[in-house]
């Protein structure tokens, strides 16, 4: 089983419209949560980090069930500019060092139909 | 500002030429992370230096690769005897600190024929 797994998609979205991302990660010890974008041939980019309370970035929110071990990205009122790849990305701390290791999920592409 | 820089950008190699590529993370950022992203996957994880000291290499797939950040800043990634699956994106990214925000660069692309 993979570390961190997303559905990879596609996705194909009308432009307007909402659409949410799921994402699980299997190691219940995992500290925090992001969600990064990359646009084609392009590198990673912090779209925004996930806290166990939810949050909300202007369009996006996210949110973290450590319960059930999984964190979600909804996107309302979806741009034109939202076409990209999503990735769910889990940072496990491996030592006392401050030692950290971000793994990513294969990244969900989603392209907003106009 | 200057964000993080990697040269080169592109990179054809021949089966069992050694390659290096190198990384110029933010000024003044004390982590440093070297990531291996292939074609339709999310990046994996390779090594992680804090200042100069390699703290983690649990991600190099083999003895071929080989990083080293001497001074604390500049770092390289070398890949010895290159093989057909090393072809991918190589990511750095550095971080102020640990567990901050990491900025990647624009990776490498190195297509090993």
């Amino acid at each position: 089983r993979k570390e961190v797994e997303q559905d990879p998609g596609p996705f194909n979205v009308p432009e307007g419209a909402t659409v949410a991302f799921n994402c699980t990660y299997s190691n219940s010890a995992s500290q925090s949560f992001f969600w990064y974008r990359q646009d084609c041939r392009k590198e990673p980019k912090l779209l925004m980090s996930v806290y166990s309370s939810g949050n909300e970035d202007g369009r996006f929110t996210a949110q973290l069930n450590r319960a059930s071990q999984y964190i979600s990205l909804l996107i309302r009122d979806s741009k034109l500019s939202d076409s990209a790849t999503y990735l769910c990305v889990v940072n496990m701390e491996l030592s006392n060092f401050g030692n950290e290791k971000l793994t990513f999920g294969t990244g969900t592409r989603l392209t907003i139909i106009p | 500002g200057a964000g993080v820089s990697q040269s080169p950008r592109y990179k054809v190699a021949k089966r069992g030429q050694d390659v290096a590529l190198r990384c110029d993370p933010i000024s003044g950022h004390v982590s440093l992370f070297w990531y291996q992203q292939a074609l339709g996957q999310g990046p994996e994880f390779l090594t992680y230096f804090q200042n100069e000291a390699q703290l983690d290499k649990s991600g190099l797939p083999s003895d071929r690769f080989f990083a080293e950040r001497p001074e604390g800043s500049v770092s390289t990634l070398k890949i010895q005897r290159t093989q057909q699956e090393d072809s991918a994106v190589y990511l750095c990214a550095s971080s102020i600190g640990s567990y901050n925000e990491q900025f990647f660069g624009p990776g490498t692309r190195l297509t090993v024929l």
